[in-house]
């Protein structure tokens, strides 16, 4: 059975202590992972995709990276507007399409 | 704007009640999808379509049932509400293998 582990549940930081957070998965075949940020009240937006081991995205100051059993999003330096839910999910060989997300991490980052 | 947009944004429902919610997108994506979102839980597929005239169960897809007569638009129906059924529903959309756009999602509280 596909599963995605997202690690930790919550994040508390200080504006400018960079951190990272994990994205495990178990899956049949993976045909790409996803990272997205979600705002309280809104729907998730999405962030980067990564396809193959070794590949890295950056937008500002997030970075995420993918190996052949986890992904990382990094964030450098964060700023109180970083604060949100940041969420995994992947799409795999046979799902038609379909996302499996993790359960999120909730990142709060205070000035 | 093009995007997802989903209504009502709010909905008190008694148990045993029924109701529609309706996800409309205007970017010509084939792919929709209906998901639950729980605290703890991360978002659970309901269901989706693959294109026009289709549709699919997802992980959660009990007392639910949907239905996409035209390619803009993907239904989601509650034929007997359950208290169980209180959640955060988000629809999205998606071309191919891209990432989805969320719409904002509809609180939904069954007492």
């Amino acid at each position: 059975e596909d599963q995605v582990t997202q690690s930790p549940e919550a994040l508390r930081l200080q504006e400018g202590e960079s951190s990272s957070l994990n994205c495990s998965y178990t899956v049949s075949g993976l045909r790409g992972l996803f990272w997205y940020r979600q705002d309280p009240g809104k729907g998730p937006e999405f962030l980067f995709t990564l396809y193959s081991a070794g590949e890295e995205k950056e937008k500002e100051r997030l970075k995420a990276t993918l190996t052949k059993k986890e992904s990382f999003l990094h964030i450098t330096a964060p700023k109180p507007e970083d604060s949100a839910t940041y969420l995994c999910a992947v799409r795999t060989t046979d799902s038609w399409g379909k996302l499996q997300f993790g359960a999120g991490t909730q990142v709060v980052v205070t000035p | 704007n093009a995007g997802v947009t989903q209504t009502p944004k709010f909905r008190v429902l008694k148990t045993g009640q029924s109701m529609t919610l309706l996800c409309a997108q205007d970017m010509n994506h084939e792919y929709m999808y209906w998901y639950r979102q729980d605290p703890g839980m991360g978002l659970r597929l309901i269901h989706y379509s693959v294109g026009e005239g289709t549709t699919a169960k997802g992980e959660v897809p009990d007392g639910y049932n949907v239905s996409r007569l035209k390619k803009q638009n993907f239904l989601l129906g509650l034929e007997s509400a359950a208290p169980s059924q209180t959640s955060v529903y988000f629809c999205a959309s998606s071309y191919s293998t891209k990432g989805y756009t969320f719409g904002s999602g509809t609180r939904l509280t069954v007492v």
